[in-house]
């Protein structure tokens, strides 16, 4: 069966710093991946996907993703974040194309000023 | 802004009631899926709708049905709520595969049942 680990519940990173928040997936192929983020009271948001080609994906808002199938990983990063990107943060895989995503349990990011 | 809408914002119920929320999508979306998002945890696949046809379900029991409209509309219902159903209930849509178009998400509905 699909999974999705996301290891880290809470990260806490200084404004400035830079970010990388972990996800790990279980499925037999390479699947569909994706990174979302979700602020109080917000809908979802695509951040970038990858589906096949260049492992390093870039997205909006400054982030960016690599895809290591050797790891079966995707990790999410920023080299410099700012007070808004506070937030949750899913990974989330498709499997078999549909758009029936199986997600993470998500990683609240904490700004720190 | 992702042209997906979703009604009512919040809703509250007691156990054992029924409950519709509403979905409109982006003019052109034919494909809906729903997703149920407990507190603190991420969103679980229900079910979605392609052309007004359920095109694939998740790990939900049958009392949790949907229907999608031709006015790019659909509808999650609950009967017989129970009190682990309170949730953000997220509608998605999209107007075709993911290798092609990108999945939108609506703001959500909290429903909490007592």
């Amino acid at each position: 069966a699909q999974s999705v680990t996301q290891p880290d519940i809470h990260i806490t990173v200084s404004e400035g710093a830079s970010l990388e928040l972990r996800c790990n997936y279980s499925y037999g192929a390479t699947p569909y991946l994706f990174w979302y983020v979700q602020s109080p009271g917000q809908g979802l948001q695509l951040l970038l996907k990858y589906f096949s080609g260049d492992t390093l994906v870039q997205g909006i808002k400054g982030f960016e993703a690599e895809f290591k199938r050797s790891q079966s990983s995707f990790n999410l990063r920023k080299p410099s974040v700012h007070w808004s990107d506070a937030a949750e943060y899913f990974c989330a895989v498709d499997g078999d194309s549909n758009y029936q995503l199986i997600w993470g349990a998500g990683t609240k990011l904490i700004i720190k000023p | 802004e992702t042209g997906v809408t979703q009604s009512p914002t919040h809703l509250i119920k007691t156990r054992g009631q029924q409950v519709t929320l509403r979905c409109s999508s982006q003019s052109g979306h034919n494909t809906v899926s729903w997703y149920q998002q407990a507190l603190g945890q991420g969103p679980q696949f229900i079910f979605q709708y392609y052309r007004e046809e359920e095109n694939g379900r998740g790990n939900f029991p049958p009392r949790f049905s949907g229907l999608q409209f031709p006015n790019y509309s659909s509808e999650l219902n609950v009967n017989a709520l129970e009190l682990d159903d309170s949730a953000l209930y997220l509608c998605a849509s999209s107007s075709s595969g993911p290798d092609t178009d990108t999945q939108y998400f609506g703001p959500g509905t909290r429903l909490t049942v007592l």
